[in-house]
């Protein structure tokens, strides 16, 4: 079974640049969650769908940042226009359902704005 | 205060040693814990659960204490493919996101 995918695996952009990430979930997980890391913080959490809706998007820093899964199947997170500290690692998740249920991370874009 | 606070290390080990750190977390209502693994520039992947007094999978071990509100992570008999770093990771009760530690960082020497 595939994992959770991302695209681009880099990207380096300047500022003031928009940037769309690209996550695919495993097939048939309803949740898709996205994360960042920036350079020494720890994870944290942006938003969450399930299925096409946004369940919670409490994370998300600013309104610089979109994140649409239309269909409810791949999701995109558009940062525009682009910042500094915009820089870090956006890692996407999905999970089958139910609240207990084990989040499976995609590799990682890591983002690089000059 | 953090809600999820770890040491960050690095921690340096011979291979074959036993190695323990904590983690310890705010909310006194959370249920769950888990602990993932991150190798470098990799992903984080589930390491275990931890829904009551603990946890054993192998050489590892998680522990919780309700009482002083932290987990550990407990690895015997480490191996060189150990050296990774461990996130303590605890769901934000009410809702599916998970809140992260910054991460330990754990080199397993030969």
């Amino acid at each position: 079974e595939a994992g959770v995918t991302q695209f681009p695996s880099h990207s380096v952009i300047e500022k003031g640049q928009t940037v769309t990430l690209r996550c695919d979930p495993i097939s048939g997980h309803d949740n898709l969650y996205w994360y960042r890391r920036v350079m020494g913080k720890e994870i944290k959490f942006l938003l969450h769908f399930v299925k096409e809706s946004k369940q919670d998007e409490s994370g998300m820093p600013n309104n610089r940042f979109l994140a649409e899964r239309t269909g409810g199947t791949y999701s995109t997170l558009k940062v525009q226009p682009a910042e500094l500290e915009d820089s870090g690692v956006y890692f996407c998740a999905s999970s089958y359902g139910l609240t207990q249920d084990t989040q499976y991370f995609g590799p990682g874009t890591r983002l690089t704005v000059l | 205060r953090k809600e999820v606070e770890q040491d960050p290390g690095p921690f340096n080990v011979p291979e074959g040693a036993t190695v323990a750190f904590n983690c310890t977390y705010s909310n006194s209502a959370s249920q769950s814990f888990f602990w993932y693994r991150q190798d470098c520039r990799k992903e984080p992947k589930l390491l275990m659960s931890v829904y009551s007094s603990g946890n054993e999978d192998g050489r590892f071990t998680a522990q919780l204490n309700r009482a002083s509100q932290y987990i550990s992570l407990l690895i015997r008999d480490s191996k060189l493919s150990d050296s990774a770093t461990y996130l303590c990771v605890v769901p934000n009760q009410g809702a599916q996101k998970l809140v992260f530690g910054q991460g330990t960082r754990l080199t397993i020497n030969p």
